[in-house]
This record gives structure tokens, C-alpha cells and sequence, in this order.
């Protein structure tokens, strides 16, 4: 199975900040990676899929960049509502299709 | 509008089961890849089973021979029966549609496994 490997755990940042998550994969994913944003008892909100596409609806702060093994996602500019856990998910060829451990994010 | 409506859950003892549900609205569950994805408390997301359009099934290691996923085409709805449960699948249950753009997902429903 292909293990995702998300840093950091959790980060503080002001908002205005530039924010930038990283996943790596154990083996050639292509750009088959989503990242997705969780507020506290709510539903994973996709952001980011094929690693660089912006699902609909969402804000042009985010973005995502990688392909194989290397991913980043970035907040361009932190925002007070920003504030999450977000994780990414592979989804190469046969499942599972594993997450990431969770990057939490707070307003410093 | 797309809509996902879980239920089912609730507390079962250990080696009991249980059978989720979901219920989809405004699309059509037997064309689309359709997942359940669990979160333990306070831990982080946890990819459980996916029913590919097509019909074909796949599972966690952590819940091969346990879980079996299914779709009632009539109903729309999905489910997920759950046996010989443990205290390490409580867990809140997400459904989600879809596998990489355009994705939807339930609100959850909680399973809670102890003595």
C-alpha cells in the first residue's frame, strides 16, 4: 500500500501569511492527489485535485503543485477562516486510497 | 442538489454489527465511484471502501472480511455493513461520491463499538 507522509502536524501563522503543507509519497503517484480542508465536526471539504486543480466554489488562495512522490499545498495569504486541518489523499490506480496524518492550522 | 444522508449508527458491543446507510439525492449512486471514509475520535481521516461504477469493491486491510460494501440501485442508497466490530472502528462514518473533482460527502453518522 502507498504510504502518504504529511508535515507538519500542525504549524501557527498570522493572518496575511503564506502557509505551505507538504506530502510525500512512498512511490510514483503521477498528480493523483487531492487536499482537503476539516473544520471541527464537519464534513471534509475537497480543495485541490489531480494536485494543481482548484475544485469549484473555492478560493484562488489555495493552490497545490507536485506530481510522483512531492506535493505542496499552499494558503497564499492566511485568513482567520482558514483555520482547519487539512490532509491530502492519494488516489493512484487500485485502493486504498490512503490519507495523509493531518496538518493543523492556527492563527498565531 | 446534491445531497448525502447517513444513518445507522449508534453502539454496538464489540463482535456485533451494524449497517449504514446513505442515502443519496440528486444524482445517481449506481454511476459514480462511492466511498466510506471513518474518523476515529480526535484522529485523523481514514479511507475505509470504495464500490467503483462498475460494481467492483475494494477495502482497508483494516476492514477486509469484516466490512462489506453494497448499493441498493432502486433506493439510491448506499450501505455498509459492518460485522464482528471492535472497539478500534468506533469511529464517525463519512459516504462520500465521487473520487477526485466534484466530490460530495455526507454529514456523518457515529458508531461507538464497546462493552
Amino acid at each position: 500500500d502507498i504510504q502518504m507522509t504529511q508535515s507538519p502536524s500542525s504549524l501557527s501563522a498570522s493572518v496575511g501569511d503564506r502557509v505551505t503543507i507538504t506530502c510525500q509519497a512512498s512511490q510514483d503517484i503521477s498528480n493523483y492527489l487531492n487536499w482537503y480542508q476539516q473544520k471541527p465536526g464537519k464534513a471534509p471539504k475537497l480543495l485541490i485535485y489531480d494536485a494543481s486543480n482548484l475544485e469549484t466554489g473555492v478560493p484562488s488562495r489555495f493552490s497545490g503543485s507536485g506530481s510522483g512522490t512531492d506535493f505542496t499545498f499552499t494558503i497564499s495569504s492566511l485568513q482567520p477562516e482558514d483555520i482547519a486541518t487539512y490532509y491530502c489523499q492519494q488516489y493512484d490506480n487500485l485502493p486504498p486510497w490512503t490519507f495523509g496524518q493531518g496538518t493543523k492550522v492556527e492563527i498565531k | 442538489e446534491v445531497q448525502l444522508v447517513e444513518s445507522g449508527g449508534g453502539s454496538v458491543q464489540p463482535g456485533g454489527s451494524l449497517r449504514l446507510s446513505c442515502a443519496a439525492s440528486g444524482f445517481t449512486v449506481s454511476s459514480n465511484y462511492m466511498s466510506w471514509v471513518r474518523q476515529a475520535p480526535g484522529k485523523g481521516l481514514e479511507w475505509v471502501s470504495v464500490i467503483y461504477s462498475g460494481g467492483s469493491t475494494y477495502y482497508a486491510d483494516s476492514v477486509k472480511g469484516r466490512f462489506t460494501i453494497s448499493r441498493h440501485n432502486s433506493k439510491n442508497t448506499l450501505y455498509l455493513q459492518m460485522n464482528s466490530l471492535r472497539a478500534e472502528d468506533t469511529a464517525v462514518y463519512y459516504c462520500a461520491r465521487g473520487y477526485s473533482g466534484s466530490q460530495n460527502w455526507g454529514q456523518g453518522t457515529l458508531v461507538t463499538v464497546s462493552s
